[in-house]
C-alpha cells in the first residue's frame, strides 16, 4: 500500500544511453513532481505537472522529460546520460494547486558510468 | 545562488534536550514554510509547515517558528528522542511558481541516547 512509489530503486547505466524511470502514487493527487539530489546532498526540483500545465526548472537538460501516460503516473525519461547526471531521483505527488504537503517515493539511485 | 540555507550541516543534542535547526532564505516571495524529515535510503516525509501571516505552528514536540523580517524559521523539537535522529530539510514555496518546494542543504541530527 505505498503511497509513492518509484521503480527502479537503482539504475546503473553507461555515458550516452538513454533510461526512464517509473513514479506511481496511489493517492488520488493531481500533481506530481521530480527532483534531484546530487552529490552535495541538495534536492533541487525538476519538473511539476498536474493534467493542466507543466512546469520546467530552468536549469534542467532538455535530455530530461517529463511523460504522463495519466494522473498516477509521471515517468521521468533521461536522454544522452551524462556522469553528471549521477543522482538521487525522487518523485513527489500533491493535492491540488496550493501549498499542499508533498509525499515523497523513496527514491532512485542513479549511477552513470 | 541557493534561496534557503541551513548554515549547521550537523547538530548533536543529548536526549530529553531541546534541538533547534535553523533556516534562512533570500526570496521575499516565499509564502509558505515547511520541514521534512528524512531517513537514509528513504525519501523525505513531512514534518510541519507555517504560512508567512503566522510566527509559530506547533505540532506535538515540533514547533515552527517564523522571523519574516529576519527571513529566518527554526524547528524545535522537545524533547528530544533518538527516533528524531535524521537529516531535516527546510523548504519553501512562492505562490507564483506552482507547489515546486525549493530546499534548503539539510542538517543532520543526532539524537544521543
Amino acid at each position: 500500500d505505498t503511497a509513492v512509489s518509484q521503480t527502479p530503486k537503482y539504475l546503473v547505466t553507461q555515458m550516452g544511453n538513454d533510461k526512464s524511470i517509473k513514479c506511481e502514487q496511489n493517492l488520488g493527487h493531481d500533481t506530481m513532481y521530480w527532483y534531484k539530489q546530487d552529490s552535495k546532498k541538495f534536492l533541487k526540483i525538476m519538473f511539476s505537472y498536474n493534467n493542466k500545465e507543466l512546469i520546467i526548472n530552468e536549469t534542467v537538460p532538455n535530455r530530461f522529460s517529463p511523460k504522463s501516460p495519466d494522473k498516477a503516473h509521471l515517468n521521468l525519461h533521461i536522454n544522452s546520460l551524462e556522469l553528471g547526471d549521477s543522482a538521487v531521483y525522487f518523485c513527489a505527488s500533491s493535492q491540488g494547486e496550493g501549498f499542499g504537503e508533498q509525499f515523497f517515493g523513496p527514491g532512485t539511485r542513479l549511477t552513470v558510468l | 545562488d541557493q534561496q534557503v540555507k541551513q548554515n549547521s550541516p550537523s547538530l548533536s543534542v543529548q536526549e530529553g534536550r531541546i534541538s533547534i535547526l535553523n533556516c534562512d532564505y533570500t526570496n521575499s516571495m516565499f509564502d509558505y514554510f515547511l520541514w521534512y524529515k528524512k531517513y537514509p535510503a528513504e525519501g523525505p516525509t513531512f514534518l510541519i509547515s507555517i504560512s508567512s501571516i503566522k510566527d509559530k505552528n506547533e505540532d506535538g514536540r515540533f514547533t515552527v517558528f517564523l522571523n519574516k523580517s529576519a527571513k529566518h524559521l527554526s524547528l524545535h523539537i522537545v524533547p528530544s528522542q533518538p527516533g528524531d535522529s535524521a537529516v531535516y530539510f527546510c523548504a519553501a514555496i512562492s505562490n507564483n511558481a506552482g507547489n515546486m518546494l525549493t530546499f534548503g542543504g539539510g542538517t543532520r541530527l543526532m539524537v544521543k541516547p
